[in-house]
């Protein structure tokens, strides 16, 4: 039973456009969202978040949104830059619980073609 | 160094043979968790520290792991008679308190033949 699931296992992008990268929840008691990033033999590292309180947040490139309603997180990246080629994790957590007991999606590998 | 440190970073053992993963949070980090990834899997969550003591084991997948942290620093995962399924990346994570974003360690490899 997934509660975190990440249905597209891959996306190819081209340089300078708008990488999409799409994840879906199950547990409305999810109240803080993240995504991370990871390259071959290191550790997940982290993006951006957001909290249940907000719809969208911004830091650079990278953009998040949050639908509640729908249940669906999405990550933009733009524009998308060779560098940006790697494994993309969202992950949830129940933040009301205090501990953040990272619930990890299966992870989409995004590659960007020059 | 300024990250999480794990170590080692990769161990092979035999199936049977007991094994010890440690873990060195970002100084100042009180909050420590530990998640493992097994091929082709997401990665789950194992243990949490808040300081020493261990709020949530709830992800320990059998008796034979257990994890310790000591003077709210280093933390060790020991896993007791491996077998073959114990096999995956064990990483760990610390962050300044639970509910600030987590960094994690490159992992260590541990691969059980």
């Amino acid at each position: 039973d997934q509660q975190v699931k990440q249905n597209s296992p891959s996306l190819s992008v081209q340089e300078g456009r708008i990488s999409i990268l799409n994840c879906d929840y199950t547990n409305s008691m999810f109240d803080y969202f993240l995504w991370y990033k990871k390259y071959p033999a290191e550790g997940p590292t982290f993006l951006i978040s957001i909290s249940s309180i907000k719809d969208k947040n911004e830091d650079g490139r990278f953009t998040v949104f949050l639908n509640k309603s729908a249940k669906h997180l999405s990550l933009h990246i733009v524009p998308s830059q060779p560098g940006d080629s790697a494994v993309y994790f969202c992950a949830v957590s129940p933040l009301i619980q205090g501990a953040q007991k990272l619930v990890f999606g299966q992870g989409t590998r995004l590659t960007i073609n020059p | 160094g300024a990250g999480v440190s794990q170590s080692p970073s990769n161990k092979v053992t035999e199936k049977g043979k007991d094994v010890e993963l440690r873990c060195d949070p970002i100084s100042g980090h009180t909050a420590l968790y530990w998640y493992r990834q097994s091929l082709g899997q997401g990665l789950e969550f194992l243990i949490y520290f808040q300081g020493n003591s261990a709020p949530d084991k709830s992800g320990l997948p059998s008796d034979r792991f257990s994890a310790e942290r000591t003077g709210g620093s280093v933390s060790t995962l020991t896993i007791q008679r491996t077998q073959q399924e114990d096999s995956a990346v064990y990483l760990c994570a610390s962050s300044f308190w639970s509910g600030q974003p987590q960094h994690f360690g490159d992992g260590t490899r541990l691969s059980i033949l």
